[in-house]
């Protein structure tokens, strides 16, 4: 079965700075891979996904990620880190199509420092 | 596009009763809808994918008892918490798309609080 490691429980970062989120998938195949943003108590907001193509992705709110298929790897990025990121964000992925469940990893809490 | 809303967004009730959380897709049909739950700073966790005009295909562990699943139409899934005791308190997430094929992602509604005294 196909599962998502999110190796940082909780980062901290100041804002203005760069960051740089893990996310790396178990599975024999190319995944689709996804990353969504919760903020307390809401639900999930997609921030940017990636089906096949160009393996860097863009994103809402200035985020970016790289999918490395060496690596097995879909870290999520942004340049420079704004106080309303702060969030809990989710990778996901879905194995037979973007109507197939996902498996979530256990996200990462950012914590952004004025 | 792409909306999903989700009522209630926090529910408190006594132990016993059932409760009922409806899935909406607002401006797309979604044939297939899923359900999550999602334990206090934790990942979320699929309960059930719900399949309209079909029986609802559910995880393994979870209860089909008592978490009934009703997909009736296009737009709509409801997910019914029957006979709620406290370790039912969660938040509880569904999720849409508009379908395979054509690559559109899951859209998730803002979940329900349910809170079970």
């Amino acid at each position: 079965a196909q599962s998502v490691t999110q190796p940082d429980i909780h980062i901290t970062v100041s804002e203005g700075a760069s960051l740089e989120l893990r996310c790396n998938y178990s599975y024999g195949a190319t995944p689709y891979l996804f990353w969504y943003v919760q903020s307390p108590g809401q639900g999930l907001q997609l921030l940017l996904k990636y089906f096949s193509g160009d393996t860097l992705v863009q994103g809402i709110k200035g985020f970016e990620a790289e999918f490395k298929r060496s690596q097995s790897s879909f870290n999520l990025r942004k340049p420079s880190v704004h106080w309303s990121d702060a969030a809990e964000y989710f990778c996901a992925v879905a194995i037979t199509g973007t109507a197939s469940k996902l498996t979530f990893g256990t996200g990462t809490r950012l914590q952004v420092t004025l | 596009g792409a909306v999903v809303s989700q009522h209630p967004s926090r529910v408190i009730c006594k132990s016993g009763t059932s409760v009922k959380i409806e899935c909406r897709s607002l401006d797309f049909q979604a044939t297939t809808m899923f359900w999550y739950r999602q334990f206090p700073k934790k990942s979320l966790m699929l309960m059930a994918t719900s399949n309209e005009g079909s029986k609802a295909t559910y995880e393994q562990g979870v209860e089909k008892d008592k978490f009934l699943i009703n997909h009736a139409s296009l737009t709509l899934s409801t997910l019914t918490v029957t006979s709620a005791h406290p370790e039912d308190s969660s938040f509880y997430i569904c999720s849409a798309t508009p379908g395979q094929g054509r690559n559109q992602p899951q859209h998730f509604g803002d979940g329900t609080r349910l809170s079970i005294l």
